[in-house]
This record gives structure tokens, sequence and C-alpha cells, in this order.
């Protein structure tokens, strides 16, 4: 059974791009959550999603920042118009339900550059 | 609302000495807790998880954990340290009420050989 899955695992992007984030939860599992780790710090949540709906978006940045989980595919994190302090290691995690006591699985990151 | 106070951003210890990684944690509801660790350049791996069933929570790797409520603490240890325990540990709450976990800031593990 693989783990969740993220592509790319490093994404270089000049200030003004667009960075577009994939994540593949675990097999079965049908809820996906997005935390931003910056240097020397714990991690952060930006937002939660089952198929097709965002549940909590607390996390993320009003601006520029937007996430989806469609009915087929990839959950997408996608920046828009990048600034060098959107760099830092963006991690996905799923879990089978949004059960609280249930944990979550972690993927190993996306590290995005800005420069 | 809930939050994690890891003391020690680095703990150093020697090989083969105990492994003691503190963890305080605030919330106004029962809380999930949960430790993590993370090698380097890696995702999160579960260590333990408490859920309100024993106070004493067996993980992975030899390491324990106790969840004490008086105290507000869930600290993590390790009888013996291992080379191969040097990583990232990091405590995280979740409650009943919430959709997301609260991390703390991590504690950077370094065995001594």
């Amino acid at each position: 059974n693989a783990g969740v899955m993220q592509n790319p695992r490093h994404l270089v992007r000049r200030r003004g791009q667009e960075a577009r984030l994939r994540c593949s939860p675990m097999k079965g599992h049908s809820h996906v959550y997005w935390y931003r780790q910056l240097p020397e710090e714990g991690l952060k949540f930006m937002v939660y999603l089952q198929k097709e709906n965002i549940i909590d978006e607390s996390g993320m940045p009003k601006e520029r920042f937007s996430a989806e989980f469609p009915k087929e595919g990839p959950s997408i994190l996608r920046i828009q118009q990048v600034v060098r302090g959107d760099s830092a290691a963006y991690f996905c995690a799923s879990s089978l339900q949004g059960v609280h006591a249930n944990e979550q699985y972690f993927g190993p990151g996306t590290r995005l550059t800005v420069t | 609302a809930q939050s994690v106070t890891q003391l020690g951003s680095h703990v150093s210890v020697s090989e083969g000495a105990l492994v003691l990684l503190r963890c305080n944690y605030s919330s106004s509801v029962p809380p999930y807790l949960f430790w993590y660790v993370q090698y380097p350049n890696q995702g999160l791996q579960l260590l333990l998880k408490y859920t309100s069933a024993a106070t004493l929570v067996k993980g992975i790797n030899g390491f324990e954990a106790e969840f004490k409520k008086s105290e507000t603490s869930f600290h993590l240890t390790k009888p013996s340290a291992h080379m191969s325990d040097a990583a990232e540990y990091f405590c995280a709450v979740r409650t009943n009420t919430g959709n997301q976990f609260y991390f703390g800031t991590g504690t950077s593990l370094t065995v001594i050989p």
C-alpha cells in the first residue's frame, strides 16, 4: 500500500511565477490536509479538504493561495505570484476519516524555493 | 484554543542514555496527543498517540509517552538512545472539536557516540 505521494519533491520558482504542488493520498483515504513548514519552525495547518469540498481553510493566506481536491486525481495546492516568503516545505497528509483520534499520514513534502 | 510547547529546541544525549523530550499542551477540551519523528528531507512518521485510553502509550522504536492531565504534559521517553534516533521530533495536539493538528516547534535530537 503506497503511502502519501507528493510531487515534485523540489520546486524552484522565480518571484511572480505560479507554483503547483500535488498530493495523492493513501489508498482509501478521502481526507487531505496541507501544512507549511518554515525553517526552524513546526508545521502550520493550512487547509483541510475532502473530495470536492474544502472543509476548513482557516490557515490559508487570503490571497494567492488556493487548494482543491477533485473527484478524480490528486489534491492541488496552488500559489500564484510567488514571493520569497513562500519558500518553505509544504506537507500533505491524509487520513482514513475525519475522526479526530485518527492519525494523519504524511507525505515526504515539496520544498519550494523562490528566487 | 489549543497549543503545544516543546521545551528545548535541541537535545543531545550519549548513545545508550535516557532520552527525554518534553511536551506541554494547552487545550480547553480533552485532547488527542501525538508524537511524530522527521528524518532529514522526509515527511513525518507517527511514533505514538494518546486517545484517552491508557495514559502510558508505547510506540515504535522503543519510545513511549505518558499523558499527565494534572501537568498538561505528554513527554516522550526512550530508555536507551540509539544513533538512529537522531532526528527532529514533533508533538501535536488535536481535539474532538477541530479539524487540524497543532504542532510544537520541534526538538532536534542529537545522539553522541
